[in-house]
């Protein structure tokens, strides 16, 4: 099956700054979502981005399907952003599947 | 904002009881997905429902799972006997996956997830 991984597994940053998270996948995808798990267990939509770039105020996203990567983007990292990020693909060949990745688990400090 | 609704957050439980959660999915949302994620982990599937019938239950463990969704909205998840491997947290997710004419055309969207329920079993 497809395989899903992120880097780097762990990040540590002072409040102010950015960062670039990333996602390989090993084989074609229909679709792709970035989440951001919070300490309390729930996934937050990022973004859906099966391919290109968007953008939701500090956060942004590029997808570039065709080399089988993603990468999310924090600018002005808060304190609120700690947590885990997933990114989930849905491959080709098993539509409606979400596979999520290993995740990143970033903490920010003040 | 419309959310997916589980219940109960968390349930602490002894070993060979069992153990059942509740989901309601986003009105209209006629796909349903029941996740669970082991600590450190990213969730994996365990059951996926399209209205009332199962489209993939290939990952429960049918020995002890099961799973429902009989009006095609809500849906129950149990566990029967529960086991010490099974503490985790489940989470349910669902979508609104178009098909066109004979299921040959299918249109996807993106998953939304509930807030989880967290199972202890001791």
């Amino acid at each position: 099956g497809i395989q899903v991984e992120q880097s780097p597994p762990d990040l540590i940053l002072q409040e102010g700054a950015n960062s670039t998270l990333r996602c390989n996948f090993s084989d074609s995808v229909n679709n792709l979502q970035w989440f951001h798990q919070n300490p309390w267990g729930q996934l937050i939509n990022l973004f859906y981005i099966p391919s290109g770039t968007k953008q939701n105020g500090r956060l942004s996203a590029t997808t570039v399907a065709t080399e089988r990567y993603s990468l999310l983007y924090i600018s002005s990292s808060q304190t609120t952003d700690s947590g885990v990020y997933f990114c989930a693909v849905e491959p080709s060949y098993n539509t409606d599947k979400l596979i999520f990745g290993t995740g990143t688990r970033l903490q920010v400090f003040p | 904002e419309a959310e997916v609704a589980q219940s109960p957050r968390y349930k602490i439980t002894e070993k060979s009881q069992a153990v059942a959660f509740w989901c309601d999915p986003i009105s209209g949302h006629a796909t349903l997905y029941w996740y669970r994620q082991i600590l450190g982990q990213g969730p994996e599937l365990l059951v996926q429902f399209q209205d009332e019938s199962v489209v993939d239950d290939s990952q429960l463990p049918k020995d002890r799972f099961s799973a429902e969704r009989l009006k095609g909205v809500d849906s129950t998840l149990k566990i029967q006997p529960a086991e010490l491997g099974d503490s985790a947290m489940y989470l349910c997710a669902s979508s609104f996956n178009a098909f066109g004419l004979g299921a040959l055309e299918r249109y996807t969207y993106e998953q939304y997830f509930g807030p989880g329920t967290r199972l202890t079993v001791t």
